[in-house]
């Protein structure tokens, strides 16, 4: 069965300063990955999305990811952080075989002046 | 519609009762999606709908858990005699097509709290 583990329940950071939420998947095929941000409040929103074309993948926001075989890893990283970046960021794994997106337990990003 | 609907955005009812939430997902998608979400969990898989049948009703937590969808579209989410440990926020999404590179859109959701 496919999962996805997200490291860090929480993450803080100065503004202005990079951003690493990080994601370990696991599964035996090529899966399909996503990130999904969730600001208080408001509903869910995809960041982007691996679609094998592409190994470093670029999203909203000036987010990016990259995809890691080796390493099974699809870590979210932003160069700059900025105070409206704060949320719940979510690591998502699809299901080969029944489409489930089974989600990670989530890491909360804080981002302080 | 422009985006996944879902009502009623908020529902208070009495332990022991019944609810039905209901979502409407973007128009002409295929997959449909429900998911609870606690506070301060991550989200939890219910159910998956592919056109009117569902493939994988794995994650319905017990036989209390019910859902339907009619014409391919809307989907109800029924809940019998509710708990207290059903309070959460109910998400549903939508994709359109079956696909592991699908994007799926995701409702405001449902805050369900049972007192």
């Amino acid at each position: 069965a496919q999962s996805v583990t997200q490291l860090d329940s929480h993450v803080s950071v100065s503004e202005g300063t990079p951003v690493l939420l990080r994601c370990n998947y696991s599964s035996s095929y090529s899966p399909s990955l996503f990130w999904y941000v969730q600001h208080p409040n408001k509903g869910l929103q995809l960041l982007l999305k691996y679609t094998s074309a592409a190994t470093l993948v670029k999203g909203i926001n000036g987010f990016e990811a990259e995809f890691k075989k080796s390493e099974t890893s699809f870590h979210l990283t932003k160069p700059s952080a900025h105070m409206s970046d704060a949320a719940e960021y979510f690591c998502v794994v699809s299901d080969l075989g029944t489409d489930k997106l089974i989600f990670g337990t989530g890491t909360r990003l804080q981002v302080f002046p | 519609g422009a985006g996944v609907s879902q009502s009623p955005s908020n529902k208070v009812t009495e332990k022991g009762k019944d609810v039905e939430l209901r979502c409407d997902p973007i128009s002409g998608h295929t997959a449909l999606y429900w998911y609870r979400q606690s506070l301060g969990q991550g989200l939890e898989f219910l159910i998956y709908f592919q056109g009117n049948s569902a493939p994988d009703k794995s994650g319905l937590p017990s036989d209390r858990f019910s859902a339907e969808r009619t014409g391919g579209s809307v989907s109800t989410l029924t809940i019998q005699r509710t708990q207290q440990e059903d309070s959460a926020v109910y998400l549903c999404a939508s994709s359109s097509l079956s696909g592991v590179y699908t994007e799926a859109f995701f409702g405001q959701g449902t805050r369900l709290t049972v007192v």
